[in-house]
């Protein structure tokens, strides 16, 4: 099975201005979780979708947001950038069925807010 | 409140020595703990996890309730086990330490 993936690897914005991360689950996951990753804080849970639906959320402000596709696929948007959300931002899937929660990571979005 | 903690940032051994990497967790209810690991320029990845009482790469951890703690240990460290460890603590949703950088020197 193909992994988790992630696109773009690599991104570069400016303060003030939005990005939208994507995230491919493994086939047959359908659980889609988003952390962000720092030198200072580790890894942050952002939140977890599951079946289209936001079942968990970290304690982020609103400017960030997520949605999943009817294929598990996943969306994750900061708006208003500011310099502190350049982070390495992880997503990872699970199955999420018969006990099996055991998460699977991608290779992450690098975002750096100039 | 529901929390993960990894109290060393850092911890240095030689090769060929013990190694127990800490974990406790702060959850009222019964927890699904895990051990994931991060090599230099890879992924994060699981080594194990709590339910499947495996031993992994030679790594092993046991789930203490009494003192809510889930530590991993290798009686004997090798170079390539130098990484970034994190343990992770499902409580509904999921919760991760701060990491704690595993140096094995030669």
């Amino acid at each position: 099975k193909a992994g988790v993936t992630q696109t773009p690897r690599y991104l570069i914005k400016t303060r003030g201005q939005q990005v939208t991360l994507s995230c491919s689950p493994i086939s047959g996951h359908r659980s889609v979780s988003w952390y962000q990753q720092t030198p200072g804080q580790g890894l942050q849970f952002l939140f977890e979708y599951f079946s289209e639906t936001q079942r968990n959320k970290g304690n982020f402000p609103g400017r960030f947001s997520g949605r999943q596709f009817s294929n598990s696929r996943s969306e994750m948007n900061v708006s208003t950038l500011e310099l502190g959300d350049s982070a390495l931002y992880l997503c990872a899937s699970s199955l999420m069925k018969g006990g099996e929660d055991t998460q699977y990571f991608g290779p992450g979005t690098r975002l750096t807010v100039l | 409140a529901q929390r993960v903690t990894q109290p060393e940032k850092l911890l240095s051994v030689f090769k060929g020595a013990p190694v127990e990497l800490k974990c406790n967790y702060s959850y009222s209810g019964s927890p699904e703990l895990f051990w994931y690991v991060q090599y230099s320029r890879q992924r994060l990845q699981l080594l194990l996890r709590h339910i499947s009482r495996e031993s992994i790469k030679g790594f092993t951890a046991d789930l203490n309730k009494g003192e809510t703690s889930f530590h991993l240990k290798k009686p004997f460290a090798q170079e390539e086990d130098s990484a970034m460890y994190y343990c992770d603590g499902n409580f509904n949703k999921f919760y991760f330490g701060s990491g704690t950088k595993l140096n094995v020197k030669p």
